[in-house]
C-alpha cells in the first residue's frame, strides 16, 4: 500500500534560506511522520503529526517545524538552512488504527 | 527503543532464497519487529511484521525465534530488483503514548548477482 507523495523531488537552497516541504498521504491516514535521511545513513526521525498537532519530536531544533492539515497534507519547513541538511527528506503516514508507516519517495534537499 | 543489529552487506545468487538475519535481544514482549527496504535513493518500502509468530505475506516470510531474541527475513526467490538495503526495526505497539517513530539503524545492504 502507498500513494504517499512528496513534492518537489529535488530542490537546492543557500545557506540560511527557509524551505518547506510538502506531503501528500492518502485518505484515511491521520498520522504522518517526517523523517531525515544523510547520504549513506538510515532515516532519523524529526517528528510526528496525529489529527493536526504534534505528537512527538527526535533530536532536531526548533527551526525544523511541521503542519498537517484536515486534507491528509502535511509540510515539514526548515528556517535557517545549514549545509548539513543536505539530505533527503521523508514523509511517512499510517492509516487508521493500524502502526504500519507508508513512506513517500522523499525530497532530496541540497543546501549550498 | 530495542536495538538491533544487522550484517551491513550481504550476496545472494538470483532466483535462490536471500536469507537476512537481524538480532533484537534486548526486544520487549509487546514490541514488533518490522522489515523495511529502500531501493537507491528511493523511500523505505514496508514488507512484512511480526510479533510472536510466524508470518508471511506477497513479498517474504518472517521468521521470529521462540525467545524473540532474533528474526530472518526471507525472500524466497531473490531477484535483481530485490537488490536494496534491508532495514529491521523493533517498535512499541500502538497503544504506548508517544510518537509511533521508527529507529533505523544502518541495515543490510543485499545484493542479488545474475
Amino acid at each position: 500500500e502507498t500513494g504517499v507523495t512528496q513534492s518537489p523531488t529535488h530542490l537546492i537552497k543557500t545557506r540560511g534560506q527557509q524551505v518547506t516541504l510538502r506531503c501528500s498521504s492518502q485518505s484515511g491516514h491521520n498520522t504522518v511522520s517526517w523523517y531525515q535521511q544523510a547520504l549513506g545513513q538510515g532515516p532519523q526521525f524529526i517528528f510526528q503529526y496525529y489529527r493536526e498537532e504534534e505528537n512527538g519530536r527526535g533530536n532536531f531544533p526548533p527551526r525544523f517545524s511541521g503542519l498537517q492539515f484536515p486534507n491528509y497534507s502535511s509540510e515539514l519547513n526548515v528556517n535557517a538552512l545549514e549545509l548539513d541538511d543536505s539530505a533527503l527528506y521523508l514523509c511517512a503516514s499510517s492509516p487508521k488504527g493500524a502502526d504500519t508507516q507508508y513512506f513517500g519517495p522523499g525530497t532530496r534537499l541540497t543546501v549550498l | 527503543d530495542a536495538k538491533t543489529t544487522q550484517p551491513p552487506s550481504m550476496d545472494c545468487a538470483e532466483g535462490r532464497a536471500a536469507n537476512l538475519p537481524c538480532n533484537h535481544s534486548t526486544i520487549s514482549g509487546n514490541e514488533y519487529v518490522y522489515w523495511y527496504r529502500q531501493i537507491h535513493s528511493q523511500g523505505p518500502q514496508y514488507i512484512i511484521h511480526g510479533l510472536k509468530n510466524n508470518e508471511t505475506n506477497e513479498m517474504a516470510s518472517l521468521i521470529i525465534t521462540e525467545d524473540r531474541k532474533s528474526s530472518t527475513l526471507i525472500l524466497p526467490h531473490a531477484t535483481l530488483r530485490d537488490t536494496a538495503v534491508y532495514y529491521c526495526i523493533v517498535r512499541p505497539p500502538r497503544s504506548i503514548q508517544g510518537a509511533q517513530k521508527l529507529v533505523f539503524g544502518q541495515g543490510t545492504r543485499l545484493t542479488i548477482n545474475p
